[in-house]
């Protein structure tokens, strides 16, 4: 089974700053699928970016980007510009495809991101 | 266009009673999953449709849980009896055939079991 650790429970930064969450994950499969999901407090489920485990080159939305290291099984997800809007519960989920098709997502237990103005 | 619906958004209700939950997921989406969040256990999948047929059950938690698709365009979580450890925020989510596609999620139901 498939093991997903977000080591900050909580995290604060100012207004503008560049803030980096941590995300690692436990897995024998070599093809998988990485996601960060936003939960703000409406408690909507958002999503803010993935990667395909066989593609090298990280993904980046806009301010959001993610530095993927394979081999160390790491996803760590950067906010650049961060803004008062980012304050928010975030989730790194992992997917093993099943057959060419989807999977149910394994979930980290969230890092609660405080943007101070 | 139409996002995952979910109802009822909030529900509360006794020890005992019967609840059932709602979604309608996107249209043309193959897959539909249940999840529940709780503080204690965080995000977890209870159960997942393709094509109206359940594939994984693995998460449901006991026999007082039970989940139908009966059409492409609608599926119901039902807990009977409920009990208090229960109460959480159940999610429903959809997403089309191929693995690469995200899921999309409603906004789920909080679910207050007295």
């Amino acid at each position: 089974a498939q093991t997903v650790t977000q080591s900050q429970p909580e995290m604060s930064v100012q207004e503008a700053e560049t803030v980096t969450l941590s995300c690692t994950y436990d897995t024998s499969e070599s093809n998988y699928y990485l996601f960060w999901y936003k939960q703000p407090p409406s408690r909507q489920m958002i999503l803010v970016i993935r990667q395909e485990a066989y593609k090298q080159q990280n993904a980046t939305e806009n301010r959001f980007s993610v530095n993927f290291q394979k081999a160390a099984k790491s996803f760590s997800l950067k906010i650049s510009d961060s803004q008062l809007g980012d304050t928010a519960m975030y989730f790194c989920a992992f997917m093993k495809p099943k057959g060419g098709g989807a999977d149910g997502l394994t979930f980290g237990k969230g890092t609660h991101l405080i943007i101070q103005p | 266009d139409a996002g995952v619906i979910q109802s009822p958004r909030h529900e509360v209700t006794e020890m005992g009673q019967e609840v059932t939950l709602r979604c309608k997921p996107i249209s043309g989406h193959d897959y539909l999953f249940w999840y529940r969040q709780t503080m204690m256990r965080g995000l977890e999948l209870l159960i997942y449709f393709n094509n109206n047929v359940p594939i994984d059950d693995s998460g449901m938690p006991e026999d007082r849980f039970s989940a139908k698709m009966p059409n492409a365009s609608f599926s119901t979580l039902k807990i009977q009896p409920s009990e208090p450890r229960d109460s959480a925020v159940y999610f429903c989510a959809s997403s089309p055939g191929r693995e690469q596609r995200p899921q999309h999620f409603g906004d789920g139901t909080r679910l207050s079991i007295l």
